[in-house]
């Protein structure tokens, strides 16, 4: 039941871009992402909802594909600052399940 | 930033002993969580409450129980730790469920030894 997240880590310089990609065997409600820094708590990014609903950051997009069970997280221009594990969340039916993360490291 | 602390925040039990873990919210919001995480896992959902005594079981709920009495505590109770309940724990609440964000506590780590 728990997504699959690809690549598991990436190693980006500033100002370049980055995809994280989420899929997941399941018939999906919602994708949720988030960021997490080491030894601190999740931080919401974005909730992509049926129906083309989204909510979230101003400069991350996302999209997600019902028909595929996938949703991708797009970091454009990356800072220093979006350096940090990456998690989906989905929800299927009345269950919260998270992927196992994607470590994106930002140098300059 | 949302108002949930987690209590304690660093705690070191034997195996066979009971645990509890208090999260607390100043949101007022319906919903309530607790996951674990662990290296290579990500976050697991153990239990989550939709309301005061209305609770439902995640995907790791095996050797955990929750108690809700009151809308800002949430209280998850390990009744008997085994070293395989060593990980961190984190609080999570949300407004609705399914499609709000849910918002973290700072976590609670605990090793059991």
């Amino acid at each position: 039941q728990q997504p699959v997240q690809s690549p598991q880590a990436v190693i980006l310089r500033e100002g370049e871009d980055a995809v994280i990609n989420c899929s997941s065997s399941k018939a999906l409600y919602s994708v949720h992402w988030y960021r997490q820094k080491h030894g601190e708590a999740p931080v919401f990014l974005m909730i992509l909802l049926k129906g083309g609903e989204q909510k979230g950051h101003e400069k991350i997009s996302a999209s997600f594909n019902e028909k595929k069970q996938q949703s991708s997280l797009y970091l454009t221009a990356s800072q220093l600052s979006y350096s940090g594990t990456y998690f989906c969340g989905t929800v299927t039916g009345n269950q919260f399940y998270f992927g196992t993360g994607t470590s994106l490291t930002v140098i300059p | 930033d949302a108002g949930i602390t987690q209590s304690p925040r660093h705690k070191v039990t034997e195996t066979g002993t009971p645990v509890t873990l208090r999260c607390h919210q100043t949101e007022n919001h319906r919903y309530m969580y607790w996951y674990r995480q662990d290296p290579g896992h990500g976050l697991r959902l153990i239990h989550y409450s939709y309301g005061v005594k209305d609770t439902d079981k995640g995907e790791v709920s095996d050797g955990y129980s929750v108690s809700r009495s009151k809308t800002e505590d949430f209280l998850l109770t390990l009744e008997s730790a085994t070293s395989s309940q060593t990980s961190v724990y984190f609080c999570a609440i949300s407004e609705m469920y399914r499609v709000e964000t849910q918002y973290f506590g700072p976590g609670t780590r605990l090793l059991v030894l």
